[in-house]
């Protein structure tokens, strides 16, 4: 069990610019979940996948945003035409099937946009 | 729906004093409570949880927490704090979507 990788760690892009996360859970876990964090705030859910299917999107989720979860595996976040509004963590977070168990979580993509 | 209030922004406390850290929730379901740790630059480490049974919670790193159903509250504390404690503690409830909803966060400040 190697826990929630996110790649990158860091992004900077120029307004305008599409640019796509992955985020690869803990193997066995079939929830996954993004989140977005702004300095001295807490996580800010975005959208949750269990298996491949997205059953849930935050409104904080405009058009510009897309979520992918292919096979139930791994996860992308892109975003389209970058604002700076955007510059924030993106962070990754998974769980298992069972109920009520907690979500664990990735070290986050920082993304800068300039 | 869900929510969490974390009362305080930020606490500064000494090396060695006791903490508490408070949090309240919302909900209109049955809860399930977490509080974690997110030091500078990381993600979030799960300290204790709530899920059912006894109303008072161990952690790691010796932080504990008891759950009030009548107030709604799930507050986080610590006999003796290190300077090592110094980071963001964030309080969550999640429900019957499965999804957590954090609370903006208290800064823990020890100072030496």
């Amino acid at each position: 069990d190697t826990g929630v990788s996110q790649n990158p760690r860091h992004k900077i892009t120029k307004r305008g610019q599409n640019v796509t996360f992955r985020c690869d859970p803990i193997s066995e876990h079939n929830r996954l979940y993004w989140y977005r964090q702004t300095l001295g705030q807490g996580p800010e859910f975005l959208t949750y996948f269990q298996n491949e299917a997205q059953l849930e999107k935050s409104r904080l989720l405009s058009d510009r945003f897309s979520a992918e979860r292919p096979k139930g595996s791994f996860s992308t976040l892109e975003i389209q035409r970058t604002e700076q509004g955007d510059s924030a963590m993106y962070l990754c977070a998974s769980s298992h099937y069972r109920a009520n168990t907690e979500a664990f979580f990735g070290q986050g993509t920082r993304l800068t946009v300039v | 729906a869900q929510s969490v209030t974390q009362l305080d922004s930020q606490v500064p406390v000494f090396e060695e004093a006791p903490v508490e850290l408070r949090c309240n929730y919302s909900s209109s379901v049955s809860v399930y409570l977490f509080w974690y740790v997110q030091y500078p630059n990381q993600g979030l480490q799960l300290l204790l949880k709530y899920l059912s049974g006894s109303t008072l919670v161990k952690g790691i790193n010796g932080f504990e927490a008891e759950f009030n159903k009548s107030q709604t509250s799930f507050h986080l504390r610590k006999p003796s704090v290190h300077i090592s404690d110094t980071a963001e503690y964030f309080c969550a409830v999640s429900g019957g979507s499965y999804i957590p909803t954090f609370g903006r966060g208290t800064s823990l400040i020890v100072h030496p």
